[in-house]
């Protein structure tokens, strides 16, 4: 079964850089591909961007300047990066698996970041 | 800018019948936009429903179905359950590498 264990510093301040890590237990990251959602607190659900296990990333266009998503096979993990955060990147963060045609088949159990002076 | 629609409310009244859409302000949806369904409770992760418009997800009751109805994905409950009560989200691929999710459906059970 896997199961995706995720982490990062959960306050942040304006300016400075999110960063989350996704350990993949009970599976590679060979054959997915990675992706990260992020859900403001009341809000829905946001697609922040993917990674292919051949290191393709795809980030939404809005994010796409700030954002990276990355992985490190040797340790079976995913990694994102959002720099120049505010106070609109407040969310609880989620590292997802997917496919070829299939966005999410397993979810993390999220992380809420938040973003205040 | 794509915006992909989905009913902010809808209700059912318990066994009943409740089909939620998912569509595009530009555009028509079908099977090549992988059409997925996620269904949400207060203070959990989503959880998978139907991925690629019609694959029920593992452990995923089959009052659950999707399918396309005209130019819109749809997830139908089928003997609507108290515990259906849920938000519900779809998200579609726009090509490109790039998903978009609905802003979500709040579902009652009345």
């Amino acid at each position: 079964q896997v199961h995706l264990q995720q982490w990062g510093a959960g306050l942040l301040k304006p300016s400075e850089t999110l960063s989350l890590t996704c350990a993949v237990n009970g599976g590679s990251l060979s054959s997915y591909y990675w992706s990260w959602i992020r859900q403001p607190p009341g809000k829905g659900l946001e697609w922040v961007g993917e990674i292919k296990y051949y290191g393709e990333p795809n980030y939404n266009p809005s994010l796409k300047s700030r954002v990276i998503i990355s992985l490190d096979m040797p340790k079976n993990q995913v990694s994102l990066t959002l720099s120049s955060v505010t106070a609109a990147d407040t969310a609880v963060y989620y590292c997802v698996r997917g496919y070829s045609q299939v966005l999410i088949d397993y979810w993390g159990q999220g992380t809420l970041v938040t973003v205040s002076s | 800018q794509t915006v992909v629609t989905q009913e902010p409310s809808l209700s059912v009244s318990p066994g009943g019948t409740v089909t939620l859409t998912c569509g595009l302000n530009s555009g028509s949806v079908s099977t090549t936009s992988h059409p997925s369904w996620y269904q949400q409770t207060p203070g959990q992760s989503p959880r998978t429903l139907i991925s690629r418009t019609n694959f029920r997800s593992s452990g995923v009751p089959d009052r659950f179905s999707g399918s396309i109805l005209g130019n819109k994905a749809a997830l139908t409950i089928t003997g609507a359950q108290a515990d259906d009560e849920s938000d519900y989200y779809c998200v579609l691929y726009l090509g490109g590498g790039l998903w978009v999710f609905g802003g979500g459906t709040k579902l009652t059970v009345l």
